[in-house]
């Protein structure tokens, strides 16, 4: 069946250094959504992304949609304590349906 | 503006015991409405959905049911809960498929943390 794909798992970083997750499908996407969960608290959306090679910003975060429509990246650059979470991607099935990826774990290293 | 509620936000309850956990949303009309159980540290895994009052289709096989007795009520229950039952289940909701708006956007509720001890 349909898979996505996200990596890595974790990622550790220093606060100010840079973050990035990827997310990978093995079949084309109408759109790819992305969305945040803190610790303790539930997902909540981030944004959406449509159009083949759309790249849209959000402040320090910055979306990236593949030309194929098959790939996604969320960049944060300069990460902050507030960025802590987990971040997962989700893209729908043929009956519209999100399949979502396994998410990636911001941690900030002391 | 939409809300979704969903309680209670914490429990305990001992293997064998029954388990319901509610969720209403309000602002909405007729929306897709979602069961998750997300394990500590772990993705989110769909339990649930439904389409409208009474239709109600499985993921994965479990000793969960839910139901939709009305058109913003969702409602996840277990006659016997197992030790592996625990985690954090979180309802959710978006708009029907086919809503010039749509685009399969989910929005969670707080989530309920359940513990079978």
């Amino acid at each position: 069946g349909q898979q996505v794909m996200q990596i890595p798992q974790y990622q550790h970083v220093q606060e100010g250094e840079d973050f990035t997750t990827y997310c990978n499908s093995s079949t084309t996407l109408s759109n790819i959504q992305w969305y945040k969960q803190r610790p303790g608290g539930h997902p909540v959306f981030l944004i959406q992304l449509v159009k083949s090679g759309e790249v849209k910003k959000q402040k320090r975060l910055t979306f990236q949609f593949g030309e194929a429509k098959k790939n996604s990246s969320l960049h944060i650059t300069a990460t902050q304590t507030t960025d802590v979470g987990t971040y997962f991607c989700a893209g729908p099935d043929s009956n519209y349906q999100l399949i979502w990826g396994a998410g990636t774990k911001l941690i900030i290293k002391p | 503006s939409q809300t979704i509620h969903q309680w209670p936000a914490t429990l305990v309850q001992p293997v064998g015991s029954p388990l319901s956990l509610e969720c209403t949303v309000e602002g909405t009309s007729n929306p897709n409405l979602y069961w998750y159980r997300q394990a500590a540290g772990r993705g989110l895994q769909l339990l649930f959905y439904s389409v409208g009052i009474g239709q109600i289709s499985s993921e994965v096989p479990q000793n969960l049911s839910a139901s939709r007795p009305q058109d913003r009520q969702f409602i996840l229950s277990s006659k016997k809960l197992l030790l592996s039952d625990s985690g954090f289940y979180l309802c959710a909701w978006s708009v029907a498929q086919g809503w010039p708006s749509s685009g399969n956007t989910i929005y969670f509720g707080e989530g309920s943390w359940l513990t079978v001890v």
